[in-house]
């Protein structure tokens, strides 16, 4: 059974960058059809998709993350990240990482989430 | 990229139907028949109920229905159920190649 696990700092500094890595395991995250996804929800607020991408390397962005957001694959160690550049308050969520159908908006599983605190 | 647009909370007693609406643009759920729809319980991350407007997976209860008219898609859940009770979300593809949740509903369980 597929299973995501997110892993980062909880607090980062305003300004800083914000990394996290996602852990993906009974699975490859090469499997062809397959992109992995980026959702975070402000505490208090809806859900809002940050990026994607495909096992090649391939990304689709949220145009309002598009000049600060990188997401990398790491197929040896089944794993792919988020980095998140010049964060502010606004930026403090639960960050969700997730496998997802291309094209469609079938996004199963989730990772439980990983809160992190933008603050000094 | 502007976010679905839901009702902020629905309510109904245990044992009737709900339908929660989830309105976009001809560029989302008017263009594609990629709309999902996710339950959240407090503290949880999202589940999956509906996908590609109609399709359960696996072990969600057939009392979840979901259907699209237009650039509107909605969420049914029939005899209501106290554990119903949670915040749900819709979901679709867009033609940009982006994905577009809505702000959420809160399902209250009289």
């Amino acid at each position: 059974q597929l299973q995501l696990q997110e892993s980062g700092p909880g607090l980062v500094q305003p300004s800083e960058t914000l990394s996290l890595t996602c852990t993906v395991s009974g699975g490859s995250i090469t499997s062809s059809t397959f992109y992995w996804g980026w959702i975070r929800q402000p505490p208090g607020k809806g859900l809002e998709w940050i990026g994607s991408i495909y096992y090649s390397g391939r990304t689709y962005y949220h145009p309002s993350f598009k000049s600060r957001v990188t997401i990398s694959i790491d197929s040896s160690k089944n794993q792919f990240s988020l980095r998140l550049s010049s964060v502010t308050a606004a930026d403090t969520a639960v960050y969700y990482c997730a496998r997802h159908q291309d094209g469609t908006a079938e996004f199963a599983p989730w990772g439980q989430g990983s809160l992190v605190i933008v603050s000094t | 990229q502007s976010a679905l647009t839901q009702p902020a909370s629905v309510s109904g007693s245990p044992g009737q139907s709900i339908t929660i609406s989830c309105t976009g643009t001809s560029s989302d759920i008017g263009a594609y028949n990629y709309v999902s729809w996710y339950q959240q319980h407090p503290g949880k991350a999202p589940k999956l109920m509906i996908y590609d407007v109609t399709n359960r997976p696996s072990g969600v209860s057939n009392r979840f229905s979901g259907s699209k008219s237009g650039n509107t898609a909605s969420l049914t859940i029939s005899g209501l159920q106290a554990e119903d009770e949670a915040d749900y979300y819709c979901s679709s593809f867009t033609s940009s190649t982006t994905w577009v949740f809505g702000g959420g509903t809160k399902l209250t369980v009289l």
